[in-house]
């Protein structure tokens, strides 16, 4: 099975624009997640979105959104982007079912450097 | 709020000594345990985890892990170190709750290099 897949890996943007990063997850996966890793806050949790619908949210302002389509790939958009946002940004995939005891993978992430 | 604690943020061995990783964290109930590896410029790789059942959990690359629930730690080990183990090495936790959705809370990560 391939893994996950980023796209774009390396995004240089400037202050005040937006940005969407997509995240492809392994086939037969329903639940994707996405998280930010910085050297200062390590990694944290953004959001889950499992069959189109954010379930779960992390504690990040509503400049982070996303969303997931029906094929289950994922975007997650960051708007008025600021000089902290810069990050590498990961996203995760998994199963996303009730009753499993779930594992989730990660792909390359995207290098997110703002201006 | 659940956390996790590596204390070691920066550990250097020579190659072909052992290894030891520490993980504690604080959650009210067992939670899921895992551990992943991040070489640089890459993303995370599942080295193991710990569900439930056998408390000595085997991954890969030669990696274990033992859960000891009296010290609420999770602390990965490997025997013999090959350079190209030096890598940073997170530890991670997630509350079991069955309903398919867990978000996970990392430390802070332990940075290893190894001296040939």
């Amino acid at each position: 099975k391939a893994g996950v897949t980023q796209t774009p890996r390396y995004l240089i943007k400037t202050r005040g624009q937006q940005v969407t990063l997509s995240c492809s997850p392994i086939s037969g996966h329903r639940s994707v997640s996405w998280y930010q890793q910085t050297p200062g806050q390590g990694l944290q949790f953004l959001f889950e979105y499992f069959s189109e619908t954010q379930r779960n949210k992390g504690n990040f302002p509503g400049r982070f959104s996303g969303r997931q389509f029906s094929n289950s790939r994922s975007e997650m958009n960051v708007s008025t982007l600021e000089l902290g946002d810069s990050a590498l940004y990961l996203c995760a995939s998994s199963s996303g079912l009730a009753g499993r005891t779930d594992t989730q993978y990660f792909g390359p992430g995207t290098r997110l450097t703002v201006l | 709020a659940q956390s996790v604690t590596q204390p070691d943020i920066h550990i250097t061995v020579s190659e072909g000594a052992s290894l030891e990783l520490r993980c504690n964290y604080s959650y009210g109930a067992t939670p899921y345990l895992f551990w992943y590896v991040q070489s640089p410029g890459q993303g995370l790789q599942l080295l193991l985890k710990y569900f439930s059942g056998d408390t000595l959990v085997q991954g890969i690359k030669g990696f274990e892990a033992e859960f000891k629930r009296s010290q609420s730690s999770f602390n990965l080990r490997k025997p013999s170190v090959h350079w190209s183990d030096a890598a940073e090495y997170f530890c991670a936790v997630a509350p079991y709750s069955g309903a398919g959705s867990y978000q996970l809370t990392f430390g802070k990560g332990t940075k290893l290099s190894v001296i040939p």
